[in-house]
Order: C-alpha cells, then structure tokens, then sequence
C-alpha cells in the first residue's frame, strides 16, 4: 500500500462545477499536507497546505484534512481551463527522532471542459 | 530573486553509463531534496541534503547518490544506468530543514529528463 493514494484520473468537469480531488494516506503520524499543482512538462508548484483538521480557503481553493478518517481533499470552485493540471497530494512525516520526509501520490489529472 | 536551476535539462545515455546531475538552489536556502517523477509512480523521493549533510533517503538502490557543497549546490549521480532509470529528476529547495511539526515549502526546479537507450 502506498502511504498516500490518489486516483490518477482523469477527473473531468465541466467550466465553473467545483473540481473535488481526493487523497488518503496510510502513515497516522503524518502531520501535513500539501496540494501541488503540475502543468503538463513543468514543475510542482504549491498551492494549498494544510496541517489542522476541517477546512482551509484561500480563494477558490479549500483544502479539507480529516484525521480521523486520514483523508485530504481539495475543493476548486468555478473551475477554469486554467486549472487543468495534474494535482500532486503529498503528507509530511516527521518520525520520532528522525528529519521529516515528504511522500507524494500519483497526482490526479484534472480536465476542465469548456 | 532567481529560482531552483538545474542541469542539464535533457539527457541521453545508454544502459551501463553514469550520469551527474546539478541542482542550484534558491539563494540562501540550504536544503535541497531530489525527487524522480514516472508515470507509473508518480513523484518518489530520493534524498535530502542540508549544509552538506544527508538527512533522509528513500527506497533508491545505491547506485543513486547524492552531495551538496558548501554554497548548498547539489549533484545527484547515477551510474550503471538502467532502462528503469529514464526519467524526469526534480530537485526542490527549502529554506530550512525539517522539524518535528515544522512547515518549509519546497520550490521545484524545472527537472532533467533522462532518457536511458
């Protein structure tokens, strides 16, 4: 088992629908997360972490984190083309006694249509 | 202020070579991780480095190494390359290392592709 899973898509909506990616992971210890944001032939970028349980917004982003559960989601309201991309979720573990490590899923590819 | 650099950006080889990869990260910043990125897995981690010291290590044979120096600029080296190998290597850089609890964003550089022949 991957210690984080993502469906890799494609995940299809049409233009201004609300985008619902999802992620869980296996590591309890894991202690935040973060959404990236990859073009197609260019590099991860951040866009949304998240480290507390419920809902974080920022604009029209809103990342949710359940610890109970172990689940992260990312909510993108009015979807834009722009926003097709594939989106990375990663966790951040810090064992005991040990310097963090960062572990990403596939990415979920996300298609905006027209 | 100038981002992550890294070069080349595109590589050939084939099986049975090595290869060196640079990193150049964000001025000032000490922490450098590099990551391999497949389709069919996705964005694995290789290792980190910080004031030239390796902190953490993935899953990666040993035929994958690493250094940094001094001014925090890093190379990954490959050797014996493997079909397997063909890939796009990104490193990321952070302005600290990581702490229990603590949060550093990392920034991307625009990765080398390897192909291996």
């Amino acid at each position: 088992q991957k210690e984080v899973e993502q469906n890799s898509g494609p995940l299809s909506v049409p233009e201004g629908a609300i985008a619902s990616l999802n992620c869980t992971y296996s590591d309890r210890g894991s202690q935040s997360f973060f959404w990236y944001r990859q073009y197609s032939g260019k590099s991860p970028e951040l866009i949304m972490f998240i480290y507390s349980n419920g809902d974080k917004e920022d604009g029209r982003f809103t990342a949710q984190l359940n610890k109970a559960s172990q689940y992260v989601s990312l909510l993108i309201r009015d979807s834009q083309p722009s926003d097709s991309a594939t989106y990375l979720c990663a966790g951040l573990i810090v064992p005991s006694g040990g310097y963090q490590k960062v572990t990403f899923g596939i990415g979920t590819k996300l298609q905006v249509i027209p | 202020k100038a981002g992550v650099t890294q070069t080349p950006r595109y590589l050939i080889k084939t099986r049975g070579q090595q290869v060196t990869l640079s990193c150049s990260p964000i001025s000032g910043h000490r922490s450098v991780s590099w990551y391999q990125q497949t389709p069919g897995q996705g964005l694995q981690f290789l290792f980190e480095y910080f004031s030239e010291t390796q902190r953490n290590k993935g899953n990666f044979p040993g035929r994958f190494s690493g250094r940094q120096f001094s001014n925090s600029r890093s190379e990954m080296n490959v050797s014996t390359l493997e079909l397997g190998d063909s890939a796009l290597y990104l490193c990321a850089s952070s302005d600290r290392p990581g702490g229990s609890g603590s949060y550093n964003e990392q920034f991307f550089g625009p990765g080398t592709r390897l192909t291996v022949l």
